[in-house]
């Protein structure tokens, strides 16, 4: 079935710092990898996506990593604020094209400490 | 607010009976997409449809079916409801034609079966 791991179910941060969150991946086939972010009570909020022919993209505070040598992706958080309290998940594009199937991951939860 | 309507927000229902639960994509989505959110199986793609069609098909039971209107809103049909069936339903919509999973989510529909 649809296999996307996390590796830690809860990472408790201080405001201010950074935060790193991790994800191992099966399908070596996926032509995107993306982060969302799912705040209690809402559906999941799109962060960042990465192209497979990438190892590194970078948006507002976030970096995205991927080593596909490995099959992981990584999501850093630079300068945590209490309003990036959230279940993260990372999730791969099975395509194909244009039909955006997504396959999640089970979730890790992430906790800012003022 | 993702620009996406699900209704209702809750359910709650007694095993056997059947549920339809209501999808309004974002102005300009043509692809509605259903998930089903568990506790133990986290995040799954359930079925895909684009434009009135069937796209693709995950992890959906016989008993569940979907349909999307000429005015691209969609219904999900649960139907002789087991206690398993509890869960965050959502949909999602995007962009046509946009490769890298960027779908934009409901708040969901939580159904629990009694």
């Amino acid at each position: 079935g649809e296999n996307v791991g996390l590796h830690l179910p809860t990472l408790s941060v201080q405001e201010g710092d950074n935060s790193i969150i991790n994800c191992a991946y099966s399908n070596s086939a996926s032509d995107y990898f993306i982060w969302y972010k799912q705040e209690s009570g809402k559906g999941p909020q799109f962060i960042i996506d990465i192209r497979s022919n990438m190892d590194k993209r970078q948006g507002q505070r976030v970096t995205v990593l991927l080593n596909k040598t490995v099959k992981h992706l990584s999501l850093q958080i630079a300068a945590t604020q209490p309003g990036d309290s959230a279940v993260y998940f990372c999730a791969e594009n099975r395509g194909p094209y244009g039909n955006n199937r997504l396959a999640f991951g089970k979730g890790n939860q992430v906790v800012v400490i003022p | 607010d993702s620009g996406v309507t699900q209704t209702p927000k809750h359910l709650i229902t007694a095993t056997g009976q059947r549920v339809t639960l209501r999808c309004s994509p974002r102005s300009g989505d043509l692809s509605v997409y259903w998930y089903q959110q568990s506790l133990d199986q986290g995040l799954q793609f359930l079925i895909q449809y684009y434009n009135g069609e069937e796209r693709a098909k995950g992890n959906i039971l016989e008993r569940f079916s979907a349909q999307q209107f000429p005015d691209l809103h969609s219904e999900l049909n649960l139907s002789s409801l087991e206690l398993g069936d509890s869960a965050l339903y959502f949909c999602a919509s995007s962009v046509p034609a946009d490769p890298t999973g960027e779908l934009f989510f409901g708040e969901g529909s939580r159904l629990t079966v009694l």
